[in-house]
This record gives structure tokens, sequence and C-alpha cells, in this order.
């Protein structure tokens, strides 16, 4: 079975700072994947990161970086010059390598001040 | 283009009604998804059909029914609709991993039920 804990409901940056997101998980699994996806007031569900549990690299993908401290089952999103399109719920997801079961975390309310 | 796609994207119906989500992917995935979130946007898995087989069913009641005609498609029945259904219904899809594809789940925009 698969946990994914948001600790922050709310998080708010000024524009152009930096912000981080955090996550921890708890997994039974070998290989795994741990995402994560932004949803703005459109609802729709949009990939923003994604981690192979295997890799020790930590994915990056232009303004967005996550530290992955697999020992510690922790999983953060590191936004840098945040926009305000940024503005967003963030969910953490952990998923099994055959992608057949994700699990969310509760979200972060992530509010971009101008 | 659209990679996922539902209808309706809003259903408003009465309690005890039974209605239809449907759910259309064209990005020839072989697995697909229906979530369920809730007013405080907790976002819980309820099915998962992978070649028409059901692999995930949660603590799902049983008025709650996914149909499969084929691989692109993946419809939600609900019978005798209940207050406590009302939620934004997503579906999603996903590539068998090793397949050279990105494996990701990919969502479609939702439909939100209201159930009066």
């Amino acid at each position: 079975a698969q946990t994914v804990t948001q600790s922050q409901p709310e998080m708010s940056v000024q524009e152009a700072e930096t912000v981080t997101l955090s996550c921890t998980y708890d997994t039974s699994e070998n290989n795994y994947y741990l995402f994560w996806y932004k949803q703005p007031p459109s609802r729709q569900m949009i990939l923003v990161i994604r981690q192979e549990a295997y890799k020790q690299q930590n994915a990056t993908e232009n303004r967005f970086s996550v530290n992955f401290q697999k020992a510690a089952k922790s999983f953060s999103l590191k936004i840098s010059d945040s926009q305000l399109g940024d503005t967003a719920m963030y969910f953490c997801a952990s998923s099994t390598y055959n992608n057949n079961d994700m699990r969310f975390g509760a979200g972060t309310r992530l509010t971009v001040k101008p | 283009d659209t990679a996922v796609s539902q209808t309706p994207k809003y259903l408003v119906t009465q309690m005890g009604n039974d209605k239809s989500i449907k759910c259309e992917q064209n990005l020839g995935h072989d697995t697909m998804y229906w979530y369920k979130q809730d007013s405080k946007k907790f976002l819980k898995i309820m099915f998962s059909y992978n070649n028409k087989e059901l692999i995930i069913n949660e603590t799902v009641p049983n008025r709650f029914s996914p149909k499969s005609p084929d691989k692109a498609h993946l419809n939600l029945h609900i019978n005798s609709l209940e207050l406590g259904d009302s939620a934004v219904y997503f579906c999603a899809s996903s590539p068998i991993p090793g397949q050279g594809r990105r494996e990701t789940q990919y969502f479609g925009p939702g439909t939100r039920l209201l159930v009066l």
C-alpha cells in the first residue's frame, strides 16, 4: 500500500521568488514513480514533474525541480521565479511501477502574489 | 488534439436517478482510471481497467460500475445517486510501462456532478 502526505494545506509566495512544497510518502514497492500535478482553477490536472525512484538524479523541468530523498521518503517540489500562473493546487502522488495504482496527497494550495 | 475527454463537463441531477459519465482517450493507452475528487479536493482512485479487466476496485459502493466497450473508452455508470456522490470525477489513462512511452497518467478535464 502507498500513502502520500502533504503537510502544508496552503502556501503563498511573491512573484519571482522561490517556494518549496513538501511531500512525504510511504510505499512497500521497490520500484515506483513520484509525481507532482498542478490543478489550476480550471480544474484540469496537469503533470508538472515526474521522478523514477531508481534514478538518483533529481528531476527538473524548467523552473520546477524536485529534491528526492529516497531514504527519507521525501519528495519536495521547488518552484523558482514564481509566476502568477503558478497559482493552483499542487498534488504530490506516488505510483506503482506498472502505474496501475496512483495515490495522491491532500494537496497544497499555492498562491503567487504580485 | 484532445487526449482524454469526458462528457458531460457538468451534471446536475436528482437523488435516486441513474446517470453515466463517458470517457474517451485517443492516446492508444492500455489502462484507464476513474478518480473522485471531493469538496476538500481530496483525489481518490475508484477504478482501474486494463484490457477490459478490472484491476483496482477501492471501497466504492456497487452503485458505481465502470463499463469499457473498447480500449479507448471507460464509462462510469452510477445508479441510485445520493447526495454524497456530489464531486468532481476524473478519468485518466496511461500506457503499459516499458513500451518506450512515458509512464504517466493523463487526466481528462473532469465532470462536476451535483446531486440535489
